[in-house]
C-alpha cells in the first residue's frame, strides 16, 4: 500500500524558516517524481514544486521561487521542502503527492501537514 | 501560466441526479486535464486523468470528456459519498495549475 506521511509543520514567525518532510512507503520511491501542493485555509489547491526521480528536473511556482527548495533523499525514501523567508500567505496545509509515471497527474497524496506563519 | 476556470463554484444536487462540472483552460492543453475529489477531512484522490481515463478504483459513474476548450467531469448518478469538493488540474506545462474548485452539496 502506497503511503505518504508528511511532518515538520507548525507555527513559525514571518521571515523564519521551516523544513517539511514526506516519508514514502509501499513503492520504489526512487522511480517517481514527487510534488508539494498546498491549500490555504478555506481556499483551493496550489501546486508548489516538483522534483524528478533523480533530482535532475526541479520546478517551482512563482509564488515560492527563490524562497523554497524541494529536495529528496532516495536512500531514505524521503521528500523535503525547505521553506525560508516565510510569509503569512504561506500559511497552508502542505501535501506531498506522487507524480504518476503515465501522465503528469498526482496519483497518491499524503494527508497533509499544517504550516502557520504568524507573529 | 495557464489559468483554469472551473464552474460552477457550488452545485446543489440530489441523490441519484446527474451532474456536470466544467473547466476551461486559458490556452490549449491538449487533453492534459485531470480531476480530483477532496473530502471534508482533507483526503484527496484522483478521479480522471488525461481528460477521460478513469483512475483505478474509481466508480464508473464518474466520467470525463472534452468539447472544444471545455473539459467536463460528469457523475451519472449521485451517491452519498460523492458530495465533496472537486478540482480540475492541467499538466500540459509547468507551473501546474488547478481550477478554483466546485463544492458539490446535497440539495
Amino acid at each position: 500500500e502506497v503511503q505518504l506521511v508528511e511532518s515538520g509543520g507548525g507555527l513559525v514567525q514571518p521571515g523564519r524558516s521551516l523544513k517539511l518532510s514526506c516519508v514514502a512507503s509501499g513503492f520504489t520511491f526512487s522511480n517517481y517524481g514527487m510534488n508539494w501542493i498546498r491549500q490555504a485555509p478555506g481556499k483551493g489547491l496550489e501546486w508548489v514544486a516538483y522534483i524528478s526521480s533523480g533530482s535532475s528536473y526541479i520546478y517551482y511556482a512563482e509564488t515560492v521561487k527563490g524562497r523554497f527548495t524541494i529536495s529528496r533523499d532516495n536512500a531514505k525514501n524521503t521528500l523535503y521542502l525547505q521553506m525560508t523567508s516565510l510569509r503569512s500567505e504561506d500559511t497552508a496545509l502542505y501535501y506531498c503527492a506522487r507524480h504518476s509515471p503515465r501522465r503528469g497527474y498526482f496519483d497518491y497524496w499524503g494527508q497533509g501537514v499544517m504550516v502557520t506563519v504568524s507573529s | 501560466d495557464i489559468q483554469m476556470t472551473q464552474s460552477p463554484s457550488s452545485l446543489p444536487a440530489s441523490l441519484g441526479e446527474r451532474v456536470t462540472i466544467i473547466c476551461r483552460a486559458s490556452q490549449g492543453i491538449s487533453n492534459n486535464l485531470n480531476w480530483y475529489q477532496q473530502k471534508p477531512d482533507g483526503t484527496i484522490k484522483p478521479l480522471i486523468y488525461y481528460t477521460s481515463n478513469l483512475q483505478s478504483g474509481v466508480p464508473s459513474s464518474f466520467s470525463g470528456s472534452r468539447s472544444g476548450t471545455d473539459y467536463s467531469l460528469t457523475i451519472s448518478s449521485l451517491e452519498p459519498e460523492d458530495f465533496a469538493m472537486y478540482y480540475c488540474q492541467q499538466d500540459a506545462s509547468f507551473p501546474y495549475t488547478f481550477g478554483a474548485g466546485t463544492k458539490l452539496e446535497l440539495k
